[in-house]
């Protein structure tokens, strides 16, 4: 079965600072999604990503897939106390079964 | 993208007893799934459920653990049977009329059992 990794598992950083999450696959991507949690609330889907090399943008969030579809980033430039929450990668296949990696949890501190 | 409402937002319920959680969708779609997050732990898939038949469980999920419904093309139910402090968590239903625009979610059901 698909495994993803996600990097870090928490992450601090102060308002107006630039971060990245990574999300790595045990086995090339067929679909890659990134999703926002909000504390015991449900899943904001950000961006999906397919094709080798793709990038995406949405305001100031920004998913990128490696060439070889095993890896991703999610940057987000400029972060504010709206970006906070828990960052998720899953994976689908064409058997349409969502696997997630574990999470990452970002505070912004204003 | 669809909407899902689903109910209740929250239960407290005694052990050895069941909860049926329901996910109403604003369009019909094919495939429904249902999914745990533990405590401090990433979504599980428990099932995908599909109208008209028999609904499929991963690894480690029972039917008669959490017994599916799937009546029509716009809504399915989730139960949580003979519960135990272990099935203390978040259930969210999800569908993907369009898997490109994403796998939309239920805002979830956060269950206690004591």
């Amino acid at each position: 079965s698909q495994e993803l990794e996600q990097s870090p598992q928490s992450l601090i950083v102060q308002e107006g600072k630039n971060l990245t999450i990574n999300c790595t696959s045990s086995k090339t991507l067929y679909g890659l999604y990134w999703y926002k949690q909000k504390y015991g609330e449900g899943l904001i889907f950000l961006m999906m990503l397919q094709k080798g090399g793709e990038e995406k943008s949405h305001e100031k969030i920004t998913a990128k897939l490696d060439e070889k579809k095993q890896q991703s980033s999610l940057h987000i430039t400029a972060s504010q106390p709206s970006h906070a929450g828990i960052y998720l990668c899953g994976a689908d296949g064409r058997n349409y079964k969502l696997t997630f990696g574990k999470g990452t949890l970002l505070t912004v501190n204003p | 993208s669809a909407v899902i409402s689903q109910k209740p937002s929250r239960d407290i319920c005694q052990r050895g007893t069941s909860l049926t959680i329901q996910c109403q969708v604003d369009s019909q779609v094919t495939m429904m799934f249902w999914y745990r997050q533990q405590p401090g732990q990433s979504l599980t898939l428990i099932a995908t459920a599909n109208q008209g038949s028999e609904a499929t469980y991963e690894s480690g999920f029972v039917i008669d653990k959490f017994p599916i419904s799937r009546p029509n093309l716009t809504f399915s139910t989730l139960t949580v049977s003979n519960m135990s402090p272990e099935d203390s968590s978040i259930y969210l239903c999800s569908v993907a009329p369009q898997r490109t625009k994403g796998y939309t979610f239920g805002s979830g059901t956060r269950l206690t059992v004591v």
